[in-house]
């Protein structure tokens, strides 16, 4: 069965530092997202993206993220300089079309030293 | 943001039971819910949705009932099973944008 991938399934930066984070979606899916998950808290929409654009964000994701499609099968998210409050858990996901099922990767742990 | 409420954050049940889940939402926008079940250490995995148009869709022993004038959604596993055990949350989402709104899940554990 086909699966949102993810990659690394840790990461340890230090604060000011920048990470990438990435996400391979399920092969026939256009429309891809990014969430979020701090310890003990609600999972939190991030952004979307089809089409190669933005589709939608939340006032989570400001100028220092940056999601981008550089080829046809990989999705990144980028953290240019990272602060302690950027650790939690980054899930990935992707879906056929708009309100179609999301399907998740395994995540991400972000820890920021 | 309180748009999604799982009021209960844990619930035991005797393995072979019934276990019914429970999700509250505000936003009468919300016209897409989901189930997601999760285990540590692991990404949401998909479980049953339903759309505003429907009050019930069953998937073998997973039953999702919603009552839109309520404002309310159910999951219903039955029989519940020990590999049950997991973190289920409610999420919805409007057909105008692409999010989903979760909410705080609730611990579900399945006793032999």
């Amino acid at each position: 069965e086909p699966e949102v991938t993810q990659t690394p399934s840790h990461q340890v930066t230090q604060m000011g530092q920048e990470v990438i984070l990435r996400c391979v979606p399920i092969s026939n899916h256009l429309y891809f997202y990014w969430y979020r998950q701090i310890l003990g808290q609600k999972v939190e929409f991030l952004v979307s993206f089809y089409n190669n654009e933005i589709s939608e964000k939340s006032e989570i994701f400001d100028d220092q993220f940056s999601v981008e499609r550089p080829d046809g099968s990989n999705f990144t998210l980028k953290i240019r300089s990272t602060k302690l409050e950027d650790s939690a858990m980054y899930f990935c996901a992707s879906s056929a079309g708009i309100q179609e099922t999301q399907y998740f990767g395994p995540g991400t742990r972000l820890l920021v030293l | 943001d309180q748009q999604v409420k799982q009021n209960s954050p844990s619930l035991s049940v005797q393995e072979g039971r019934i276990s019914i889940l429970n999700c509250d939402y505000t936003n009468s926008m919300f016209d897409y819910f989901l189930w997601y079940k999760k285990y540590p250490a692991e990404g949401p995995t998909f479980l049953i949705s339903i759309s505003s148009i429907k009050d019930k869709n069953e998937d073998g022993r997973f039953t999702v009932f919603l009552n839109k004038s309520a404002k309310h959604l159910s999951l219903h596993i039955v029989p519940s099973q020990p590999g049950d055990s997991a973190v289920y949350f409610c999420a919805a989402t409007p057909s105008s944008n692409y999010q989903l709104i979760w909410g705080a899940g609730t611990k579900l554990i399945i006793k032999p």
